[in-house]
């Protein structure tokens, strides 16, 4: 079975704190992706990852960025948190290219609060 | 512009009955593909079911189907026989096959709550 394993499950910061959520999968994936979530808001795409030290913003980019040092691993970076990125946050993974049945797989996500 | 539009409100469904949840979506692609997936209270997202736009057949997964209409652009999920552990979050995603790089773009979601 697939594993995308997020490091946190629930995490409490301060305002200014900078924050790292790390993700982990096993599936030699070359992609990797954040999602925020947020009620009524459905799941926006903040930052992937099509390949080590390669990037692209999403949709929401701002107040975030994002590290990939190894394949596996991807690490989302709130530089300085605030109070409106508190949130649960998603990773997925899944295989480069467009291709039937070509699926996306995620962690269980963080719930993240900044107070 | 939103590309995935699920508008329908909150669902009571009875137990053992079927539900359809609706997604109209929006592309000038010709190639993409189209998700669902569930996320149960846990949080965890569950993928159910996919249908590719040359697909011919409506895609079934289970009890779990898929009635993909083209030409209005909508992929309904339908949900038979529905059992208390379906209660949870649908979404509906696509993929624009044109950038080649598997992202999904999601609506907002259908929230489902079987009933015994």
């Amino acid at each position: 079975d697939v594993k995308v394993t997020q490091s946190s499950r629930y995490l409490v910061k301060r305002t200014g704190e900078k924050v790292f959520l790390e993700c982990v999968q096993d599936m030699d994936h070359e992609n990797m992706f954040w999602y925020r979530q947020d009620p009524g808001l459905g799941l926006r795409l903040i930052y992937f990852s099509y390949d080590v030290k390669m990037k692209e913003k999403g949709d929401i980019p701002e107040g975030y960025s994002v590290s990939r040092e190894k394949k596996e691993r991807f690490s989302l970076i709130l530089e300085s948190a605030s109070t409106n990125q508190t949130s649960m946050y998603l990773c997925a993974s899944s295989f480069s290219g467009a291709f039937s049945g070509n699926t996306i797989y995620f962690g269980e996500g963080s719930w993240l609060t900044v107070v | 512009a939103q590309k995935i539009t699920q508008t329908q409100p909150g669902m009571f469904v009875q137990e053992k009955e079927a539900v359809t949840l609706d997604c109209t979506y929006d592309t000038s692609d010709q190639s993409y593909g189209l998700f669902w997936y569930k996320q149960p209270s846990s949080g965890e997202m569950i993928f159910l079911i996919y249908q590719g736009s040359y697909d011919e057949q409506n895609a079934t997964e289970g009890r779990y189907s898929l009635n993909f209409q083209k030409a209005r652009k909508s992929a309904n999920l339908v949900i038979s026989a529905s059992q208390l552990g379906d209660s949870a979050m649908y979404f509906c995603a696509m993929r624009e096959d044109l950038y080649g790089n598997n992202r999904l773009a999601f609506g907002k979601g259908n929230q489902v709550v079987v009933i015994p």
